[in-house]
């Protein structure tokens, strides 16, 4: 059983430009979540998607934004990129979302490394 | 929101138990969950304890006390290869998100 893929694994951009990261789960999960890891602020969560659907949004800036696709494929963008978005960021993916036991198993992809200069 | 503190650092001596902390200040969770990451890679996830008590999964065991606000992950017969990280995590109620706590970071010493 595949895991979680995410691409690219590392990749450098410049102040301004944007970014799209991508991450494919688990096969038969369909909720997708985004997470940015930074030494200073750990583990943060971004948003979540179920079925296509925005289940959620943690406390980051609309310059970060993504979408699920029908096979639960999930993008993430963040444009305009300053400094401070360097960091890993990570995909997880789980059976379901919301109250039931396996919305609470995450399975994390490998990552992406963001270096802004 | 939620809030979930752990301590930044622990070392312990291989082959003995160590008890990584959790406590927290939410206002309502539907379990506390446990991640393991080892430095350069992913976090995996080790235990989940939806109900008030003990959770034993091999050498590593999670408690939660919802009362006490407070959970803890337990490894026993520690090996070098368990120093790593350990998050623990909930999801609220209300908004459906998950919260990761600070983080502590585990140091096996022979």
């Amino acid at each position: 059983k595949a895991g979680v893929t995410q691409t690219p694994r590392y990749l450098i951009k410049t102040r301004g430009q944007q970014v799209t990261l991508s991450c494919s789960p688990i096969s038969g999960h369909r909720s997708v979540s985004w997470y940015q890891q930074t030494p200073g602020q750990g583990l943060q969560f971004l948003f979540e998607y179920f079925s296509e659907t925005q289940r959620n949004k943690g406390n980051f800036p609309g310059r970060f934004s993504g979408r699920q696709f029908s096979n639960s494929r999930s993008e993430m963008n963040v444009s305009t990129l300053e400094l401070g978005d360097s960091a890993l960021y990570l995909c997880a993916s789980s059976l379901t979302s919301g109250a039931y036991s396996g919305a609470n198993v995450l399975t994390f992809g490998a990552g992406s490394r963001l270096t802004v200069l | 929101g939620q809030s979930l503190e752990q301590p930044s650092e622990v070392t312990a001596v291989e082959g003995a138990i160590v008890q990584i902390n959790c406590t927290y200040q939410t206002s309502g969770f539907y379990g506390l969950s446990w991640y393991q990451q080892h430095d350069g890679g992913a976090p995996t996830f080790l235990s989940y304890n939806a109900l008030d008590g003990l959770e034993e999964t091999g050498r590593f065991s999670s408690f939660l006390s919802r009362s006490d606000s407070y959970g803890y992950l337990l490894l026993q017969e520690l090996q070098m290869k368990d120093s790593a990280s350990y998050f623990c995590a909930v999801r609220d109620k209300g908004y459906q998100k998950v919260t990761f706590g600070t983080g502590t970071k585990l140091q096996v010493i022979p």
